[in-house]
């Protein structure tokens, strides 16, 4: 069964430190899969996909097919960064969504 | 912003009331999705469209019911609200299924009392 996996519910780091989000997934095929981010009293947005390679505000992340894994990295976070992030996997017409990890960066 | 609304944005209602939750969208695109959202459960699909009158079910769809009769709107409906259905609904658009950016709507408050 697909399944999109976010272990930690809630992750808190200062300011200046590397922050790494935890994704696992698990798909049979080429999996597709995205970052999504919601910032206090904003909407759900995009915040990377894996296709792109890009960086976005400082955050990478990168598809390990052989670990099942799709993490969210920034060496230094920022106050700003403090958002709930959802990891989801493309399916079909749908997209898999993990349960979320709310990030606190502390001053 | 990616043009798309919800209507109402909170409502609190009774159990046992019919409740209908409106997305609208000026953006032109095939895709929509009803979600809603829980405390530890993420975003789970509740129906989706890939065009009009062209409607699925999704993960948690039992109790709603859906109708699109044009590109813009996306009805959702519950047709006798139970206090399981308590969440924050949100509604998103894309413009094909395969890897493009999924927009959202501000979400739904709903309380079922």
């Amino acid at each position: 069964a697909q399944r999109v996996t976010q272990p930690e519910k809630l992750l808190s780091v200062f300011k200046g430190a590397p922050v790494e989000l935890k994704c696992n997934y698990s798909y049979s095929g080429s999996p597709e899969l995205f970052w999504y981010v919601q910032y206090s009293r904003q909407r759900l947005q995009l915040l990377l996909r894996h296709i792109s390679r890009e960086s976005i505000k400082g955050f990478t992340a990168d598809l390990n097919k052989g670990e099942t894994s799709f993490h969210l990295k920034k060496p230094f976070a920022q106050e700003e960064d403090s958002a709930m992030y959802y990891c989801a996997l493309h399916s079909y017409y749908q997209l898999i969504w993990g349960a979320g990890t709310k990030l606190i960066i502390k001053p | 912003d990616a043009g798309i609304t919800q209507s109402p944005r909170h409502k609190v209602t009774e159990t046992g009331t019919p409740v209908t939750l409106r997305c609208h969208q000026t953006e032109n695109h095939r895709y929509m999705y009803w979600y809603r959202q829980d405390p530890g459960h993420g975003l789970r699909l509740i129906h989706y469209s890939y065009g009009v009158k062209d409607t699925d079910k999704g993960e948690v769809s039992d109790g709603y019911s859906v109708s699109r009769s044009k590109t813009e709107d996306f009805l959702l409906t519950l047709e006798s609200a139970t206090s399981s259905q308590t969440s924050v609904y949100f509604c998103a658009i894309s413009r094909d299924p395969k890897g493009t950016e999924a927009f959202f709507g501000q979400g739904t408050r709903l309380t079922v009392v």
